[in-house]
């Protein structure tokens, strides 16, 4: 069970956007539609921002979307804020467990 | 507002056992839902260990199974999770979460334990 595969790093200036890919295999991402996305800002605890690959969870501003192609999820930040800077991460059901993705930093120039 | 608390030792000696408590508030165990356990070894990325839901039933994470025990104890709303043969590399921040539809959806703040003698 291999980790999904994200880009290291991204970045933007304030008011673009930015998309995050999120590769994995018809065991995990392609074959479910149970993608998730994490921010992560140091030293805090994960918090969902995308679920079931596109559904935001109360309180997550609408600049945050998801989508997914295949085997390969994305997330895009449009808009890009300063309180945007973070680690990302994906996370896929991969039937009975789960697997998160490597993580990507993204930087607000 | 669901609430989640880490609590257990902050060192263990290489070879012994992990072991973390996760308290849960404003919700109760009983009604349901699966209760997971993650890990982020410093400064690297997340690990999914295990989960378990309301009735006992866990599911582990292929390479931790042979060392891993999760368990839940509803009369104390909490759940736990037990590492045996512990080396430095199972040092980690380690959270507990609930699961949501196929996703955490609350996370605890975190417990950094470190295998070191």
């Amino acid at each position: 069970q291999s980790a999904l595969t994200q880009p290291p790093s991204a970045s933007g200036s304030p008011g673009q956007s930015v998309t995050i890919s999120c590769t994995g295999t018809i065991s995990d991402v392609g074959g479910y539609n149970y993608v998730s996305w994490y921010q992560q800002h140091p030293g805090k605890a994960p918090k969902l921002m995308i679920y079931e690959v596109s559904k935001r969870p109360s309180g997550v501003p609408d600049r945050f979307s998801g989508s997914k192609s295949g085997n390969t999820a994305s997330l895009t930040v449009s808009g890009l804020q300063a309180e945007d800077e973070a680690d990302y991460y994906c996370s896929s059901y991969a039937g009975s467990t789960y697997v998160f993705g490597t993580g990507t930093k993204v930087t607000v120039l | 507002q669901v609430q989640l608390q880490e609590s257990g030792p902050g060192l263990v000696e290489p070879s012994g056992t992990l072991s973390l408590t996760c308290a849960v508030s404003g919700y109760s165990i009983s009604s349901g839902h699966w209760w997971s356990w993650v890990r982020q070894p410093p400064g690297k990325g997340l690990e999914w260990i295990g989960e378990i839901d309301y009735s006992g039933s866990p599911i582990y994470s292929p390479s931790l199974k042979s060392r891993l025990t999760i368990s839940v104890d509803k009369s104390k709303n909490q759940f736990s999770l037990n590492l045996s043969s512990v080396t430095a590399a199972d040092t980690a921040v380690y959270y507990c979460a609930r699961q949501g539809t196929y996703t955490s959806d609350y996370w605890g703040q975190g417990i950094l334990v470190t295998v070191s003698s």
